[in-house]
């Protein structure tokens, strides 16, 4: 089975550099996904990591440690309307499934 | 490019009744899954269909079946309503020769069961 780890709420401020991390310990690994998602809408990919190391996509950054079942989303430059849920994913072995934490709630405040 | 379509979009029943939900999915996408979200919390897989067959379920009882039709669409069913089905049903589509395989999400369907 999966198991996915991410904090459950955080608070940063506008401008600012906000990491949020995502442990998952898992019978299979094909790779890991950040999504957004505004309240009450649908999730928007953001970045995937199937190696270890860093992707980066503008401002926002994804690293991977498969060893230590490890990874982290890097918002920097924080804007009010990166005040989202950040949603961390682990897809199985076959390549089908993905499993979600429960999501970790961002408030940008001014 | 049209992107995952859902309907309907808000959707009331009761206890007992039956359901269906649809969904189209990204225009050139040929997988589709189906991932229920419970107010609060991150999407839980439901199950995934390519070729007009299941794939691959969920630890989502029976009562949870679906379709997927020879233009890709798909449809959601589930029999005997409890108040626990009271959630978000969100779409997922994606192409399965791409390595990556990004699945684009729908909007989804806003279930509430009383």
């Amino acid at each position: 089975g999966q198991n996915i780890d991410q904090p459950t709420e955080m608070t940063a401020t506008e401008g600012a550099i906000v990491q949020i991390n995502c442990t998952y310990q898992t019978s299979g690994f094909n790779g890991l996904f950040w999504y957004q998602q505004h309240a009450g809408e649908a999730p928007t990919f953001l970045s995937y990591n199937v190696l270890d190391g860093l992707e980066e996509k503008g401002r926002f950054s994804s690293f991977l440690s498969r060893s230590k079942g490890y990874s982290y989303l890097l918002l920097k430059e924080l804007q009010m309307k990166d005040s989202a849920s950040y949603l961390c994913a682990v897809r199985d072995q076959a390549g089908n499934m993905l499993t979600f934490g429960g999501g970790t709630r961002l408030m940008v405040k001014p | 490019d049209a992107g995952v379509t859902q309907s309907p979009t808000h959707l009331i029943k009761t206890r007992g009744q039956q359901v269906t939900l649809r969904c189209s999915p990204k225009s050139g996408h040929d997988t589709v899954s189906w991932y229920q979200q419970a107010l609060g919390q991150g999407p839980q897989f439901i199950f995934q269909y390519y070729e007009e067959e299941e794939r691959q379920r969920g630890n989502f009882p029976d009562r949870f079946s679906g379709h997927q039709f020879p233009n890709y669409s798909s449809e959601l069913n589930v029999n005997a309503l409890l108040l626990g089905d009271s959630a978000l049903y969100l779409c997922a589509s994606s192409l399965e020769i791409l390595a990556n395989n990004e699945q684009f999400f729908g909007p989804g369907t806003r279930l509430t069961v009383l």
